[in-house]
């Protein structure tokens, strides 16, 4: 049973609109939301984070919301740019107690910004 | 700052055989996490090292297990190998039990194909 889910595998946006990225997930007890980017070849990158204590965060281009009574996060790219295109993975931790915690992934939007 | 790195970056391995993989953490980073992306599927977590112990392992079978030495760098083993172990197996590193929130850094990865 996939808990993070990224209902599209892929979207394409015009240079200089916005992306939004969509994320949803089935525990309610995750305590906190990642999202990372990767290009072919490469390892992911982290991106941008937020706590479950918060709806919004925002870093430069990046903002990510969060919506714990629908359990949906977004990321939106404002503006977008060709760099952009790779597959943005989003991830959910949960604290499992006793020093141990689980990082679960969705499967990745693959995102081609067209310039 | 070097960054996470890992070896080899690609690996071409006979069903049955025996692989190892290396991943050298960002100094400092006392974890490691090994992940395995398969095509079409995303980001499965496999195992959680800190200071030297496992203290979380993914839904994978035996044969896939490793260690992590003094140095804080870690192996990755997979006996027996399948086909379908062929994927792209990732690296990360975080600081270790600081807190639940520490953002994972990602090595390239290495690329194994399993014929």
């Amino acid at each position: 049973d996939q808990q993070v889910k990224q209902n599209s595998p892929s979207l394409s946006v015009q240079e200089g609109r916005i992306s939004i990225l969509n994320c949803d997930y089935t525990n309610s007890m995750f305590d906190y939301f990642l999202w990372y980017k990767k290009y072919p070849a490469e390892g992911p990158t982290f991106l941008i984070s937020i706590s479950s204590i918060k709806d919004k965060n925002e870093d430069g281009r990046f903002t990510v919301f969060l919506n714990k009574s629908a359990k949906h996060l977004s990321l939106h790219i404002v503006p977008s740019q060709p760099g952009d295109s790779a597959v943005y993975f989003c991830a959910a931790i949960k604290y499992s107690g006793a020093g141990s915690y689980q990082l679960t992934f969705g499967k990745g939007t693959k995102l081609s910004v067209i310039p | 700052e070097a960054g996470v790195t890992q070896s080899p970056t690609h690996l071409i391995k006979t069903r049955g055989q025996q692989v190892t993989l290396r991943c050298s953490p960002i100094s400092g980073h006392t974890s490691v996490y090994w992940y395995q992306q398969a095509l079409g599927l995303g980001l499965q977590f496999l195992l959680w090292y800190d200071e030297g112990e496992e203290r979380n392992r993914g839904n994978f079978p035996p044969r896939f297990s490793g260690r992590q030495f003094p140095n804080y760098s870690s192996e990755l083993n997979v006996n027996a190998l399948e086909l379908e172990d062929s994927a792209l197996y990732l690296c990360a590193s975080t600081l270790g039990l600081a807190g639940s929130t520490d953002t994972q850094y990602f090595g390239p990865g290495t690329r194994l194909t399993v014929l």
